[in-house]
């Protein structure tokens, strides 16, 4: 099936400082899906990008379908954006995502 | 207030027991999901169902049992047989949407259940 790989496993960054996170997926998907998790556990939402690229906020998502990977920018980072981001991409119409292990981030003041 | 909502927070439960872990969302979608997390690791589906009265396994779905009697309800037991059953569970649910060019499918997930063994 298909692999998830997320980079770096951890890091560590003061505040306002700017940072990329990557995902790479070992065969085409349907659905790549990047998510925050707070310390509490709950998974947000921030991108649905399959393909292209979106921006919201300090955060933009690129997704390079046809080179297998998918970049997360976090810019002018705040104590808040620390946590865990995960990537999970599903290779079919199912929607059975399959999630990386993840980027532990920490923003110190 | 629409979203998915799990029950309970917390859970323990005592060696040979099953116990159950809600999961209602009232977000009229269509298709349902359980996963469970481990510590410092990403989530692995147990269990899916794109539509009520059907479900199909995950990667790690021994252990497990599901139903789907209503649209708006994918409740998951943990069976005896589930030997190491302490994780973080994640109930998730998802819908398409938009035209045939800009099909969308996210999912999105409540904030999940800590089950921990007495």
């Amino acid at each position: 099936g298909i692999q998830v790989e997320q980079s770096p496993p951890d890091l560590i960054l003061q505040e306002g400082a700017n940072s990329t996170l990557r995902c790479n997926f070992s065969d085409s998907v349907n659905n790549l899906q990047w998510f925050h998790q707070n310390p509490w556990g709950q998974l947000i939402n921030l991108f649905y990008i399959p393909s292209g690229t979106k921006q919201n906020g300090r955060l933009s998502a690129t997704t390079v379908a046809t080179e297998r990977y998918s970049l997360l920018y976090i810019s002018s980072s705040q104590t808040t954006d620390s946590g865990v981001y995960f990537c999970a991409a599903s290779p079919d119409g199912y929607n059975k995502l399959i999630f990386g292990a993840g980027t532990r981030l920490a923003v110190h003041p | 207030d629409g979203g998915i909502t799990q029950s309970p927070k917390y859970l323990f439960r005592k060696e040979g027991q099953n116990v159950t872990l809600s999961c209602e969302q009232n977000l009229n979608h269509d298709a349902m999901y359980w996963y469970r997390q481990d510590p410092g690791q990403g989530l692995r589906l147990i269990y899916y169902s794109q539509i009520v009265n059907d479900f199909q396994k995950g990667d790690i779905a021994e252990g497990y049992s599901v139903s789907r009697e209503k649209k708006e309800s994918f409740p998951l037991t943990v069976t005896s047989a589930q030997k190491n059953p302490t994780a973080f569970y994640l109930c998730a649910s998802s819908i398409f949407t938009g035209g045939v060019l800009s099909k969308k499918n996210i999912q999105y997930f409540g904030a999940g259940t800590r089950l921990s063994v007495l």
